[in-house]
């Protein structure tokens, strides 16, 4: 049983166009984020999501929208896609403040 | 806002030989968590330090929380070549969110 799982695993896809990353733990973890990793392995936060409510919202531009349908599902919504969204994005969920955070296997997305 | 520091970025060693990767926060930290990412995989946590002068083991890996619990380390003794990958540190990104600020990373490259 994996336990946050991401699809798909790669994206490649024109500039200008709309795409969804899903995302689903089965944890009964609390919170889930999405990181975004770019080509030097750089990790950085871009939300946060605890019980569906948005925690966090790192200067992340507005085209990148999660949708959280229930607990266990946190889904990322990019829209007009540009070049520099190229980068691994990786769902992470955390059963709280003191706990490490599990980690999806990555959807790697590339922009043509 | 919260800024961990990692280094070095790059560490090459023979197998065999130790290693050894340093974090510095710019703030006091509750607790500072440890990941390692494999070359094409995702972050994986290693553990959770919370208490000042903290030191855990794991098997040939030993953790350090500073005493102002400001910094950390993390050190591998007589590496294999299944250290290979990068180990990141990680702290909490503070003002109530729930966030990790990761640093950049330490690459590990073990030469046989």
């Amino acid at each position: 049983d994996t336990a946050v799982s991401q699809t798909p695993k790669y994206l490649v896809t024109q500039m200008g166009n709309d795409k969804s990353i899903k995302c689903e733990q089965n944890l009964g973890h609390d919170t889930m984020y999405w990181y975004k990793q770019d080509s030097k392995k750089f990790l950085k936060i871009m939300f946060s999501y605890n019980n569906k409510e948005l925690i966090i919202n790192e200067t992340v531009p507005n085209r990148f929208s999660p949708k959280s349908p229930d607990k266990a599902h946190l889904n990322l919504h990019i829209n007009s896609l540009e070049l520099g969204d190229s980068a691994v994005y990786f769902c992470a969920s955390s059963g709280g403040h003191f706990y490490g955070y599990t980690f999806g296997s990555g959807t790697r997305l590339t922009v043509v | 806002g919260q800024q961990v520091m990692q280094i070095p970025q790059y560490q090459h060693v023979q197998e065999g030989e130790d290693f050894t990767t340093y974090c510095n926060s710019s703030t006091t930290l509750s607790n500072i968590q440890w990941y390692k990412q494999r070359p094409g995989g995702h972050p994986v946590f290693l553990i959770q330090l919370v208490k000042s002068g903290e030191v855990k083991k794991q098997k040939r890996l030993t953790f350090q929380f500073g005493e102002a619990k400001k910094n950390s380390s993390l050190h591998i003794t007589a590496t294999q070549t299944t250290d290979v990958g990068t180990y990141f540190c990680a702290g909490p990104s503070g003002g109530g969110a729930d966030g990790l600020t990761f640093g950049k990373g330490t690459h590990l490259i073990i030469q046989p």
